[in-house]
């Protein structure tokens, strides 16, 4: 089955700095790659998805990029706010409907 | 909240004994999902259901038995509880729009 890694499990950044989170995954036929935020308590929510046809996009503070020669795509918080303090989850999916996670990282902004 | 509802939201429970989670929906989505979080795995996929009476295997399904006999409920059961079963327990259905997934607010099972 699909496997996805994610880095870093862990991320400080002072407010109004840039976040960047990666992920990598190994199945090539994958095409639906999605991330989600959870704040502490809350349900997970997508924030941000991008399918194998396209190679970024954007969504105010937020964009995701993919590369799919390498298997890697990534997503970029910009002028980071407190309320982005959350733990991020990518995913990865070939038929849009099983999703397989990786293990999350959580985001911390420094005020 | 996409009308999903999830319950109980808390259950303590002894090894052994038998569980079901319960998972309900407003909108007739066909695809509903069961997910366990776990620190350290982020979310994993129990099992999965794509219509009434029509279910399947996810990733960590041993344990696990799911029944769908009506559109709006989804029902996940441990048939006898063990303690890796300990976990913060989420339902989603999958959207018709953009086919994006949204979850329930989870149940949190804690097993002595």
């Amino acid at each position: 089955g699909e496997n996805v890694e994610q880095h870093p499990s862990t991320l400080s950044v002072q407010e109004g700095d840039s976040a960047v989170i990666k992920c990598t995954y190994s199945d090539s036929a994958s095409n639906y790659f999605p991330w989600y935020k959870q704040e502490l308590g809350k349900r997970p929510q997508l924030i941000i998805d991008i399918r194998s046809n396209v190679g970024e996009k954007k969504d105010q503070r937020i964009a995701v990029t993919l590369n799919k020669t390498a298997k890697h795509f990534s997503l970029h918080i910009t002028e980071t706010q407190p309320e982005d303090s959350a733990v991020y989850f990518c995913a990865a999916s070939k038929d849009d409907y099983k999703l397989s996670f990786g293990a999350g990282t959580t985001v911390t902004v420094r005020a | 909240d996409a009308g999903i509802t999830q319950s109980p939201r808390h259950k303590v429970t002894e090894t052994g004994t038998p569980v079901t989670l319960r998972c309900h929906q407003t909108e007739n989505h066909r695809y509903m999902y069961w997910y366990r979080q776990d620190p350290g795995h982020g979310l994993r996929l129990i099992h999965y259901s794509y219509g009434v009476k029509d279910t399947d295997k996810g990733e960590v399904s041993d344990g696990y038995s799911v029944s769908r006999s009506k559109t709006e409920d989804f029902l996940l059961t441990l048939e006898s509880a063990t303690s890796s079963q300990t976990s913060v327990y989420f339902c989603a259905i999958q959207g018709t729009e953009n086919n994006e997934q949204f979850f329930g607010p989870g149940t949190r099972l804690t097993v002595l």
